[in-house]
């Protein structure tokens, strides 16, 4: 059973830093690994979707890497800004596209 | 539509009662998903629909839980003998394909919150 953990849980930081969030999984068959964003009281926005097959997907100041035999993906935030303070999750997609979530990482960013 | 469309938004209903939810995914998307965010957990998949598949009902917690996608779009997601534990937000996403490729991100509507009190 797939299962993903994302480090840490909860993270403060001044704005204008650079900041990396960390998702891991159990399980490397997997046919991508997507990124969203959580506002507080609304759905789920996707930010970056990185196939299998690829290592990184660049928007804007986002920067997602995946690292497949090791489990791995970081998401990189250039830059943060107030506007940034959200819950990230992270998901993996395997057979049939079912996601399996992380916990989330709950940012804030400090004017 | 722009996105995909979840109705209603917000729900309280009496314990014992059943309810229905309603998905109205992006137009051309073949897949549908539903999931559930309880307060203070993760998100837990509930039930997928692929084109005319069988859906795949692995994630539905009970047989008070079912779905039905009726002409391949609008996806209505019932709750039968609504208990206090099945307060959560139920989110329903869509993707315009499944597996591998360029295709398959999923967007998620806004949710429908429920409440059973």
């Amino acid at each position: 059973k797939q299962e993903v953990t994302q480090i840490p849980a909860a993270l403060s930081v001044p704005e204008g830093e650079n900041l990396v969030l960390n998702c891991s999984f159990t399980d490397s068959a997997i046919y991508n690994l997507q990124w969203f964003r959580q506002d507080p009281g609304k759905g789920l926005t996707s930010l970056l979707l990185i196939q299998s097959s690829q290592r990184e997907q660049t928007s804007g100041r986002l920067n997602a890497s995946l690292d497949k035999s090791s489990g791995r993906s970081t998401l990189y935030i250039a830059a943060s800004q107030p506007g940034d303070s959200a819950t990230y999750l992270c998901a993996v997609a395997n057979a049939g596209n079912m996601l399996t979530f992380g916990g989330g990482t709950r940012l804030m960013v400090k004017p | 539509g722009a996105g995909v469309s979840q109705s209603p938004s917000n729900k309280v209903t009496e314990k014992g009662k059943d309810v229905e939810l309603r998905c109205d995914p992006i137009s051309g998307h073949t897949a549908l998903y539903w999931y559930r965010q309880s307060l203070g957990q993760g998100l837990e998949f509930l039930i997928y629909f692929q084109g005319n598949s069988a859906p795949d009902k692995s994630g539905l917690p009970s047989d008070r839980f079912s779905a039905e996608r009726t002409g391949g779009s609008v996806s209505t997601l019932t709750i039968q003998r609504t208990q206090q534990e099945d307060s959560a937000v139920y989110l329903c996403a869509s993707s315009l394909a499944v597996g591998r490729g360029p295709g398959n991100t999923i967007y998620f509507g806004e949710g429908s919150w429920l409440t059973v009190v």
